[in-house]
């Protein structure tokens, strides 16, 4: 059965150092999104992207932050300059279709990357 | 946000049926609710998701109030392998897509 991969399953970083997320979704997928879920608490919308561009995103992603698809298959999440504040789980997620009104979209996660800032 | 609430935990035995509710007092006509949990060192998965119907598939099945402001997730039969936390989640019909997970509701399964 198809699954997200993400890369690295652990990732510990000096704050202020610049990190790079990897994942690489779903092949037939077209959505794309972020979460993150700092130790104990709920998982957090990020951003979402559809078709080269942010779809939307939360005040959590400020310029910080960045996502790229730099190929046909993976999909990155950097971190320009950490803060010990960023240290969460962060996961990626795909689904297959647009989301359109009254329509449903299932999103199929990955693993998830434990960034711990220093 | 579309507001759910549910129970911090509940507890159940291996074997037995667990119904977990959900309120969403506040759904609006075309908002889907869903279900995802999320297994221990894991991301969230899936579980069912319905508009107005009750529905089942080979994880749970998904009963819907009739004026759909609860729902309940039924577990037919509770393994150690379900427990986990699981979110009820209104898909607020926006044609973005992203989730609002709240607290969730964290099930315990006793052997």
């Amino acid at each position: 059965e198809p699954e997200v991969t993400q890369t690295p399953s652990h990732q510990v970083t000096q704050m202020g150092q610049e990190v790079i997320l990897r994942c690489v979704p779903i092949s037939n997928h077209l959505y794309f999104y972020w979460y993150r879920q700092i130790l104990g608490q709920k998982v957090e919308f990020l951003v979402s992207f559809y078709n080269n561009e942010i779809s939307e995103k939360s005040e959590i992603f400020d310029d910080q932050f960045s996502v790229e698809r730099p190929d046909g298959s993976n999909f990155t999440l950097k971190i320009r300059s950490t803060k010990l504040e960023d240290s969460a789980m962060y996961f990626c997620a795909s689904s297959p279709t647009i989301k359109t009104s009254g329509a449903y979209n299932e999103q199929f996660f990955g693993p998830g990357t434990r960034l711990t800032v220093l | 946000d579309a507001k759910t609430t549910q129970p911090n935990s509940m507890e159940s035995n291996e074997e037995e049926p667990v119904h977990l509710p959900c309120n969403h007092s506040t759904i609006s006509g075309t908002d889907y609710i869903h279900w995802y949990r999320q297994l221990p060192s894991q991301g969230p998965e899936y579980v069912i998701h319905g508009l107005t119907s009750n529905v089942n598939n080979r994880m749970a099945s998904l009963a819907i109030a009739e004026d759909r402001k609860s729902s309940t997730l039924i577990l037919h039969r509770a393994t150690l392998r379900d427990a986990a936390v699981y979110y009820c989640i209104l898909d607020r019909g926006s044609t973005l897509g992203r989730l609002y997970f709240g607290r969730g509701t964290q099930l315990t399964v006793w052997p």
